[in-house]
């Protein structure tokens, strides 16, 4: 049973270009989630979170959209740049007292200079 | 500077040759979590200590054993490694609750003869 979907297996952009990351989950008890970016021989490094309470969180170049009502996760990354090539997994965790995180299969974006 | 320390890197090991993968942290975390990621799949739990508490996920063989001597170590011992056992294993780290970041190592490819 996947809790946390990342229906796009891959996504090619333009440098210059909007990149958009979508993440969908089913556990309705999630309340914080979390994008996670992978170069390869790397392990994954934190990107940037959002809690349930807010519906957007922003940090330079990325964004971080959240609709509990879809249940959908978005992550933004305005303008792409070659160095964002990468793979990127959503997360979600649950509860307040919970320090473990649900991870789905990734997303890996190319952008093309 | 690396916080969270995998090794080996690459490790090659025999069909049923048991194995030991290290994970050490500098972060001074309390919990530390082993993961398992194939190909294209999402990074997958399978057990984790806050600080001396074991937790092992139910689905993880019993093949997969953990040690944690210390606050900064944490083994995975795998007995009789299969075929199936092939993949990336990676060590994370975080603060437990009220820390939901989680930070990994680079990880250890392990190839099964």
């Amino acid at each position: 049973d996947q809790q946390v979907k990342q229906n796009s297996p891959s996504l090619s952009v333009q440098e210059g270009r909007i990149s958009i990351l979508n993440c969908d989950y089913t556990n309705s008890m999630f309340d914080y989630f979390l994008w996670y970016k992978k170069y390869p021989a790397e392990g994954p490094t934190f990107l940037i979170s959002i809690s349930s309470i807010k519906d957007k969180n922003e940090d330079g170049r990325f964004t971080v959209f959240l609709n509990k009502s879809a249940k959908h996760l978005s992550l933004h990354i305005v303008p792409s740049q070659p160095g964002d090539s990468a793979v990127y997994f959503c997360a979600g965790g649950a509860g307040a007292g919970s320090y473990q995180l649900t991870f789905g299969k990734g997303t890996k974006l190319s952008v093309i200079p | 500077d690396a916080m969270v320390i995998q090794n080996p890197r690459y490790q090659v090991t025999q069909f049923g040759k048991p194995v030991t993968l290290s994970c050490s942290q500098t972060l001074n975390h309390n919990v530390m979590y082993w993961y398992q990621q194939k190909s294209s799949q999402a990074p997958k739990l399978l057990f984790h200590y806050y600080d001396k508490d074991f937790n092992n996920e139910a689905d993880t063989p019993d093949n997969f054993q953990s040690r944690r001597p210390n606050t900064s170590f944490c083994f995975l011992d795998i007995r009789s490694p299969g075929l199936g056992d092939a993949a990336m294993y990676l060590c994370a780290t975080s603060r437990g609750v009220g820390g939901n970041i989680q930070y990994f190592g680079a990880g250890t490819r392990l190839s099964v003869l």
